[in-house]
């Protein structure tokens, strides 16, 4: 069964700074990864999605992500954070199975301090 | 804005009662997913239509339905309700949602807030 651990339940960075968000995956065959964005009181956005290609994949906002199947991982990154990035974030493993199931990790609150 | 429409945004009700979520899909998206957040269960997946069928069933009680209409939108009816299902609903669609493909990112609504009382 598939399943996603995201191991950071949050995470405070400081304005400018780099972040890595981390995420690991259980999936038997490829997998359809996502990365969401949820600000408080708000749907969910898709910030980048990884199907198959080109491991390093680029999202909206700045963000990109690297899949490495050797690790299981599909970590979240960007290179300066901006206040407005802090929300809740969500990795997901998709499955095209009959339907489409996507399964999600449990959340990674990040902060960000001035 | 997703383009993926729920109503209501808030609902109150009392232990027992049945309520009905509606979830307007994004035009054209065949696919509707119905998603429960809660705190201590975090983001869970309930169910998938395509088209009209169900596709994809996930943790969904039996106390919980949904249908997709012909005209694609999605309904999600809770019924017998239990302090323990006050949570956010969302609803989210995609264009396909079948095996494969590009187009399987999900669109999220704004959710539904339940609160039993």
């Amino acid at each position: 069964a598939q399943s996603v651990t995201q191991p950071d339940i949050h995470i405070t960075v400081s304005e400018g700074a780099s972040l890595e968000l981390r995420c690991n995956y259980s999936y038997g065959a490829t997998p359809y990864l996502f990365w969401y964005v949820q600000s408080p009181g708000q749907g969910l956005q898709l910030l980048l999605k990884y199907f198959s290609g080109d491991t390093l994949v680029q999202g909206i906002k700045g963000f990109e992500a690297e899949f490495k199947r050797s690790q299981s991982s599909f970590n979240l990154r960007k290179p300066s954070v901006h206040w407005s990035d802090a929300a809740e974030y969500f990795c997901a493993v998709g499955a095209p199975t009959g339907g489409f199931k996507t399964i999600f990790g449990a959340g990674t609150r990040l902060f960000v301090k001035a | 804005d997703s383009g993926v429409t729920q109503t209501p945004k808030h609902l109150i009700t009392a232990t027992g009662q049945r309520v009905t979520l509606r979830c307007s899909p994004r035009s054209g998206d065949l696919s509707v997913y119905w998603y429960q957040q809660s705190l201590d269960q975090g983001l869970q997946f309930l169910i998938h239509y395509y088209n009209g069928e169900e596709r994809a069933k996930g943790n969904i009680l039996e106390r919980f339905s949904a249908q997709q209409f012909p005209d694609l939108h999605s309904e999600l009816n809770l019924s017998s309700l239990e302090l323990g299902d006050s949570a956010l609903y969302f609803c989210a669609s995609s264009p396909r949602g079948g095996a494969g493909g590009r187009r399987t990112e999900a669109f999220f609504g704004q959710g539904t807030r339940l609160t039993v009382v």
